[in-house]
């Protein structure tokens, strides 16, 4: 069993329609991180997530940390192709490395 | 560039050999860590420096890897006797001070082949 389950794997969807995607797990968090990671590329820190109940906005982005900070939820409006890519969340387990799930592979049709 | 810089971005090599990794942290960043990508996976946690110290080294595989970081600068992954096992994106990240609270930032990869 992963420490994080993200979910869905796969979406594809057409620009301009909103998704949300989801992070979860059993274990209580002191932080939660987004990452986008383009084809190619490395991943992109997108957010820190700290307090339970948190909700943080980047631009068409909103992230949610849940209120017992075991979950967390990234929703994005009006979709754009610019949006595709690979959204993982990652944790720290005291460990000082980054513990990810497994991803959300978002495709936006134009 | 200002960013954590990876050599070789591609690397096909056959079975049974070794290879190396490279890995240019952003300057100054004094923890950098080195996780593994399988195809269409979240990433796996090899090791983490400190300075010139590994203090875990808990992620690693198998005997057959092992990581060096010299000067609180560059590292190098090492895989010896590689298997099809091994074939992944390697990626490398830096961050300022390996506090949780400071952001890792990432390199682009290398990406491994083994055939």
């Amino acid at each position: 069993t992963q420490l994080l389950e993200q979910s869905p794997q796969f979406l594809s969807i057409q620009e301009g329609e909103n998704l949300t995607v989801y992070c979860n797990s059993s274990s209580v968090f002191s932080s939660l991180q987004w990452y986008r990671q383009e084809p190619g590329e490395g991943p992109v820190l997108l957010v820190t997530v700290v307090t339970g109940g948190e909700v943080k906005k980047l631009k068409r982005l909103t992230f949610q940390f849940g209120d017992a900070r075991k979950d967390s939820s990234l929703h994005i409006t009006a979709a754009q192709p610019g949006d595709t890519g690979l959204y993982l969340c990652a944790v720290d387990t005291g460990r000082r490395a980054l513990t990810f799930g497994s991803g959300t592979r978002l495709q936006v049709q134009p | 560039g200002a960013g954590v810089s990876q050599s070789p971005s591609n690397k096909v090599t056959e079975k049974g050999k070794d290879v190396e990794l490279r890995c240019d942290p952003i300057s100054g960043h004094t923890a950098l860590y080195w996780y593994r990508q399988r195809l269409g996976q979240g990433l796996e946690f090899l090791i983490y420096f400190q300075g010139n110290s590994a203090p875990d080294k808990s992620g690693l595989p198998s005997d057959r890897f092992s990581a060096e970081r010299t000067g609180e600068s560059v590292s190098t992954l090492t895989i010896q006797r590689t298997q099809q096992e091994d074939s992944a994106v390697y990626l490398c990240a830096s961050s300022s001070t390996g506090t949780p609270s400071q952001p890792q930032h990432f390199g682009d990869g290398t990406r491994l082949s083994i055939l």
